[in-house]
Parts: C-alpha cells; structure tokens; sequence
C-alpha cells in the first residue's frame, strides 16, 4: 500500500511555544490529506481535511487559528500547534488517499506525532 | 452525519481461537466501510476493505461480513496469533468525493498465549 510518513514521530515543547508536524506521501501524489486527533484509549477524531493549494475545512469545534495547516504541495501537509498549552498534549495523525489506483475510497495513515506540551 | 458503534470495546481470547469484532452505521448512504489495525504509539493500518456491493470479502485469517439491510458489518479473524493483539477500528464512508471517514470507538483485542 501507499506510503505516508510523519516528522517529528515525538516532541515536547514549552507551554506557549508552537510546533509544526510535517506529513508526506512517499510515493504517490494527495490532493487531499486529513489530520486526526486521538487521546488515549480514544478513537480517532478528524480535525480538518487539508487540501492542496487552498484553504483547509475544519470540523466544527476545532479552532483553525490555533491549528494552522498549509498543504503547499501534492506530497506535504504541515500542522502547526500554536501557542501550545497541556491539553493540546495528544497523538497527532495525518492520512491521506492515494488515487492513484482508480480509486479514492483508501486513507493510509502516517506513524503519528506524540506531542507532549510541558 | 454518520454514527459508527463498535462492540466489544475490549476482547479477549486464547491463542487459536476466533475473534469477531461488530460495528454498526447510521447512514444508509455509507458504502465504503474499511477497518484498521492500530499498535501501540503507531499509526493505524488498514487491514481489509469491504464496499456494499458484496456481503463477504477474505484475505487469509481475516474476513469482514456487511448486512446492508441491517447496517451491520463485522470483522473475523481465525486462527488468532499473539501479533493480532492490538487496537482494531472500523469505519465508515461514502465512496468519491472524498468523503470523511467515520470511525468507530475501537475494540482492544488481546491474544492470549
């Protein structure tokens, strides 16, 4: 199957500081990727869907001059957690559909960013 | 919008056995239902597919059965082996048009050795 990769898979940060997760599609090109939020022992919780070349949707709840996405090629999506505080403490995981087979049903998942805010 | 429920929410069973793992959806609209493997601290990884124009689809120890009149689908894996162990999500979604993907709660599967 198709290949999406996270960077930095862990981080800890200061209260008030800000991070960026990286997501990439090694070997197939997504117009479309998603960020999901999951907290421990909990599903997954989709945050936004990050289309490449415009503006990101947010599901309702999510605070999108918090979580800043910018998905400025067909391979890279970034989240940037600003002005981090304790509870954005949680497992970040991006996907993405490879459309590439004919279909565009398949979400493939990076390994995840475990963040942990101080 | 879309409700996915998953049961149990933990299962336990002895290496060998059979594990079924029940989930239902709300939106009859849904035909795209996939289901994901998630070990711990790692990603989930989909592990089977079903799409609503076929009832049963197989690969190897694992199957996935969907009664769309009812809106049930479930997962089976036979033969179960201490790497099953792991957190195991179904979903739910609308084929094209890059739907969202609706996820169930998740069924904690141990595997007794």
């Amino acid at each position: 199957g198709a290949v999406v990769s996270q960077h930095p898979s862990r981080v800890i940060c200061k209260s008030g500081t800000s991070v960026k997760i990286e997501c990439r599609s090694l070997d197939f090109q997504a117009t479309t990727m998603f960020w999901y939020r999951q907290f421990p022992k909990q599903s997954l919780m989709l945050m936004a869907t990050s289309n490449e070349g415009s503006k990101a949707t947010y599901e309702q709840g999510v605070e999108k001059d918090k979580f800043l996405i910018n998905h400025a090629s067909l391979t890279l999506s970034t989240l940037t957690v600003t002005s981090a505080h304790p509870e954005d403490s949680s497992f970040y995981i991006c996907s993405a559909r490879d459309p590439s087979g004919g279909s565009t049903d398949t979400q493939y998942f990076g390994p995840g960013t475990r963040l942990t805010v101080l | 919008g879309e409700n996915v429920e998953q049961h149990p929410s933990t299962l336990s069973v002895q290496e060998g056995d059979s594990a079924v793992i029940k989930c239902t959806y709300s939106d009859s609209a849904s035909n795209y239902f996939p289901w994901y493997k998630q070990e711990l601290g790692k990603g989930p990884q989909l592990i089977i597919d079903i799409r609503s124009n076929v009832g049963e689809k197989k690969d190897q120890r694992i199957a996935v059965t969907l009664n769309k009149t009812a809106k049930h689908f479930s997962l089976h894996i036979t033969e179960t082996q201490p790497e099953d162990s792991a957190v195991y999500f179904c979903a739910a979604t609308i084929r094209g048009g890059y739907q969202k993907v609706t996820f169930g709660t998740g069924t904690k599967l141990q595997v007794i050795p």
